[in-house]
């Protein structure tokens, strides 16, 4: 079945880009659409953005300034940018596959999730 | 923005008991895009009903979602050791996708 598992670096400075990928395996990542959600410590879940395997996107309004996403069908992989971090982008960020605009498919599955923690 | 509130925050229940968790909708959820996810401690969250009732591969029939427009619950008919965890709801119908603050199921 369709294995999702995040990476990037663990630890982010103040005012830098947290980036992170999501690497699909088990299945293709082509004609799906792609999620980034995050939660802090003990906090509930929010959705940061959507990428479908075309290139386009949707952003979470509350942080669609600072987020890029982008997808390689080559790799079976998708990414996250988040520019200008503060300490209140510390989080898990989770992948997962979906939502669909036709409402299809919703977040399912998901990665594991990777804590980045922003700290100088 | 649909913003989704849950009731209760938390609910305490011994095993074997029946739980009733609510979502209510700040307008309506189109085509019942409304989406019940479990999470446990250490784990990602897991989809167990999507389209406000139907049921995602593997999840026992003791979960069951119903509602629509507003106003969605979630019932665990009968409370296995297990199912202890946190609840969300989320809606899908239209961005931004937004989930519930959660309710945590703990043991009585």
């Amino acid at each position: 079945q369709v294995q999702l598992q995040e990476s990037g670096p663990g630890l982010v400075k103040p005012s830098e880009t947290l980036s992170l990928t999501c690497t699909v395996s088990g299945g293709s990542i082509s004609r799906y659409y792609w999620s980034w959600i995050r939660q802090p410590a003990g906090k509930g879940l929010e959705w940061i953005g959507r990428i479908y395997t075309s290139g386009s996107t949707n952003y979470n309004p509350s942080l669609k300034s600072r987020v890029t996403m982008s997808v390689d069908t080559s790799k079976n992989q998708f990414s996250l940018k988040l520019n200008s971090v503060t300490a209140a982008d510390t989080a898990v960020y989770y992948c997962a596959r979906g939502p669909s605009p036709g409402g299809s498919y919703t977040f399912d599955p998901w990665g594991q999730g990777t804590l980045v923690t922003v700290s100088s | 923005e649909i913003v989704l509130t849950q009731s209760p925050g938390t609910l305490s229940l011994s095993p074997g008991e029946r739980a009733t968790l609510s979502c209510r909708a700040s307008q309506s959820v189109s085509s019942s895009y409304l989406a019940w996810f479990q999470q446990k401690p250490g784990q990602a969250p897991r989809l167990l009903i999507y389209g406000a009732s139907s049921r995602a591969t593997g999840i026992p029939d003791r979960f069951s979602g119903s509602g629509s427009g507003t106003d969605f619950t979630l019932t665990i008919s009968r409370l296995e050791p297990e199912d202890f965890a946190v609840y969300y709801c989320q809606h899908y119908g239209s961005s931004p996708f937004t989930f519930g603050p959660g309710t945590k199921v703990d043991i009585k």
